[in-house]
């Protein structure tokens, strides 16, 4: 059964700190995985989009891994601020046709809040 | 551009009565998802389209829910008979997707919070 389970469930940090949100998935055969961003009241926002190949990314303060092997991902925060305050949900697709279709596994998601 | 629009922002109804959420996607993109959001749950995909065409329906939760895209600029998003269950935030949301769906950027739209009494 294709899953995606994230840890911790919630996370409270001071502001200014660094943190790392784990997302570890058991979903095949594997074609992408993203992490979103989603302020409360609105809809996710796209962070980083990563496929196979791809064990890095960054996107400002925010640097994705993949680990394809182990199927692990974390979104590591660096120098947190308090717009940081947010839910973050990871997506894994799996690829279902030659065509490019894909259907997607979410993460329930961490709630993050970062306190002055 | 104005992003992803929905209609509307709350909708408060109740128990058999007929809901229409409406979305308009991005100018230009190919893809538009239909997305269920409660604390339960998480976050559903239902839904989506492909040059107007439904591409994968199996999440959609059962035949009280139906959608359609009549043309690339509006979809609309149908529950007959609404249900207290139903409540929760749908989000619609667009891609331009060349390589296919989920391959690039999905744009959300800020959500339509359903509750239904």
């Amino acid at each position: 059964k294709n899953q995606v389970e994230q840890s911790p469930q919630s996370l409270i940090i001071l502001e200014g700190k660094n943190c790392t949100l784990q997302c570890n998935y058991t979903v095949s055969p594997f074609s992408n995985l993203r992490w979103y961003k989603q302020d409360t009241g609105r809809g996710p926002v796209s962070l980083t989009i990563m496929t196979f190949s791809e064990n890095t990314k960054s996107n400002g303060r925010y640097t994705a891994t993949l680990d394809a092997d182990t199927k692990q991902s974390s979104l590591h925060i660096t120098a947190s601020q308090l717009s940081d305050s947010a839910s973050y949900i990871c997506v894994v697709s799996v690829g279902i046709s030659n065509f490019g279709n894909e259907k997607l596994t979410f993460g329930t998601g961490t709630r993050l809040t970062i306190i002055p | 551009d104005a992003g992803v629009i929905q209609s509307p922002r709350h909708e408060v109804t109740e128990m058999g009565q007929e809901v229409t959420l409406r979305c308009k996607p991005i100018s230009g993109h190919d893809y538009l998802f239909w997305y269920r959001q409660t604390m339960m749950r998480g976050l559903e995909l239902l839904i989506y389209f492909n040059n107007n065409v439904p591409i994968d329906d199996s999440g959609m939760p059962e035949d009280r829910f139906s959608a359609k895209m009549p043309n690339a600029s509006f979809s609309t998003l149908k529950i007959q008979p609404s249900e207290p269950r139903d409540s929760a935030v749908y989000f619609c949301a667009s891609s331009f997707s060349p390589r296919g769906a989920g391959t690039d950027t999905q744009y959300f739209g800020p959500g339509t919070r359903l509750t239904v009494l």
